[in-house]
């Protein structure tokens, strides 16, 4: 069953921070996360494996909540080149089925 | 250099007709994958193959078949072409780890399927 992502779509001034939820309704073994731009694949952000870790790449972080089945996704001090729909995938074991969330769209503006 | 090379890049074609698309990867990797992304953008799961092994096969029509000669290698037919095939195919191709196969999905740059 395919995660849920909330918000579907947010709007920013550069410089403003944002946060992007996914959900699942299964427990999760792990959850990475995507950007895609418009005409081009997704790009690999980052994986958190069950155990709560957060992890960070210079300005963009996330988190993962096992008990709550949840990870957020956090972006500081947004650029315009974050701009794009990102998307979390998850997998309940750790067999390679990857499932995605139907993406949030991000746009950053001067 | 491409990690993951899909070919062809456009595909435009008639209902009832077959086509193939064809996905290598350079990188080493077992596992290989093939997702659709609808107009919607809902990236959606159809198979997987590791080491040329068919192992996640999702509900999807027959018509669809994937085909593994290597494990560098993946490719997608298509029987019988309808107007809800159309989307953006995308091959992707992700590597072992020590915690079982979870590691980053390297993408395809994608195939754009329009059927008329």
């Amino acid at each position: 069953q395919q995660p849920v992502q909330s918000p579907q779509a947010v709007i920013l001034r550069e410089g403003e921070d944002a946060v992007i939820n996914c959900s699942s309704s299964k427990a999760l073994y792990s959850v990475h996360w995507y950007r895609q731009k418009h005409g081009e694949a997704p790009v690999f952000l980052m994986i958190l494996l069950k155990g709560g870790e957060q992890k960070g790449h210079e300005k963009i972080s996330a988190s993962f909540n096992e008990k709550k089945q949840q990870s957020s996704l956090y972006l500081t001090a947004s650029q315009l080149s974050y701009s794009g729909t990102y998307f979390c995938g998850t997998d309940n074991t750790n067999a390679g089925k990857s499932t995605f969330g139907d993406g949030t769209t991000l746009t950053v503006k001067p | 250099d491409t990690a993951v090379s899909q070919t062809p890049k456009y595909l435009v074609t008639q209902m009832g007709n077959d086509k193939s698309i064809k996905c290598e990867q350079n990188l080493g990797h077992d596992t290989m994958y093939w997702y659709k992304q609808d107009s919607k953008k809902f990236l959606k799961i159809m198979f997987s193959y590791n080491n040329k092994e068919l192992i996640i096969n999702e509900t999807v029509p027959n018509r669809f078949s994937p085909k593994s000669p290597d494990k560098a290698h993946l490719n997608l037919h298509i029987n019988s072409l309808e107007l809800g095939d159309s989307a953006v195919y995308f091959c992707a191709s992700r590597p072992p780890t020590l915690a079982g196969d979870t590691g980053e999905l390297f993408f395809g740059e994608g195939s754009r399927l329009t059927v008329l």
